[in-house]
């Protein structure tokens, strides 16, 4: 069965601290692994697509690496913006698979 | 470029009626999805569709329902409203179902079935 798990469910952390969100993942034949954010009361907002192990893409502060079972997204000395929750999801075929997400916040 | 627009934006229901959430998409996508959004329980695949009449069941799409006779919308159809179906809806649409593709999502619909 095509599972996503993310860990933790939450996490706080003070501006500067660094740290990396996990997705861990069983699916038969990964396409594609996605990273979202979604902030509240909006829906997801795209930021990564990873499609092969030792894959790495980064933007601004964010940086999402890929094994063959699991994605850490790295936060680099974030920033009271980058609260928000981050999503996991994975692509087996004609169909997404979500994980439940990390709320992350960032205390000034 | 309006991306996905989902409408309305909050809607409350009595149990027993029915309704429509509307979706459409102005960036010429093939693949549309929708998802329910509970707490604790991730984003969960109703309905998806590949192109116009095409359809297909997701992960939990018993009390709904989905036509697609354009590229462009993808109504969502909730026959008889139950408590249950109270959540967040969120409808996205990408190039194609296949390799490589990226989903954007509209902003979603909350409901609540009281």
């Amino acid at each position: 069965e095509d599972q996503v798990t993310q860990s933790p469910e939450a996490l706080r952390l003070q501006e500067g601290e660094s740290s990396s969100l996990n997705c861990s993942y069983t699916v038969s034949g990964l396409r594609g692994l996605f990273w979202y954010r979604q902030d509240p009361g909006k829906g997801p907002e795209f930021l990564f697509t990873l499609y092969s192990a030792g894959e790495e893409k980064e933007k601004e502060r964010l940086k999402a690496t890929l094994t063959k079972k699991e994605s850490f997204l790295h936060i680099t000395a974030p920033k009271p913006e980058d609260s928000a929750t981050y999503l996991c999801a994975v692509d087996p075929g004609n169909q997404f698979y979500f994980g439940t997400g990390t709320s992350l916040t960032v205390i000034p | 470029n309006a991306g996905v627009t989902q409408t309305p934006k909050f809607q409350v229901l009595k149990t027993g009626q029915s309704m429509t959430l509307q979706c459409a998409q102005d960036m010429n996508h093939e693949y549309m999805s929708w998802y329910r959004q509970d707490p604790g329980m991730g984003l969960r695949l109703i309905h998806y569709s590949v192109g116009a009449g095409i359809t297909d069941q997701g992960e939990v799409p018993n009390g709904y329902n989905v036509s697609r006779s354009t590229t462009e919308d993808f109504p969502l159809r909730l026959l008889s409203a139950a408590p249950s179906q109270t959540s967040v809806y969120f409808c996205a649409s990408s190039y194609s179902a296949g390799t490589k593709n990226i989903q954007y999502f509209g902003a979603g619909t909350r409901l609540s079935v009281l």
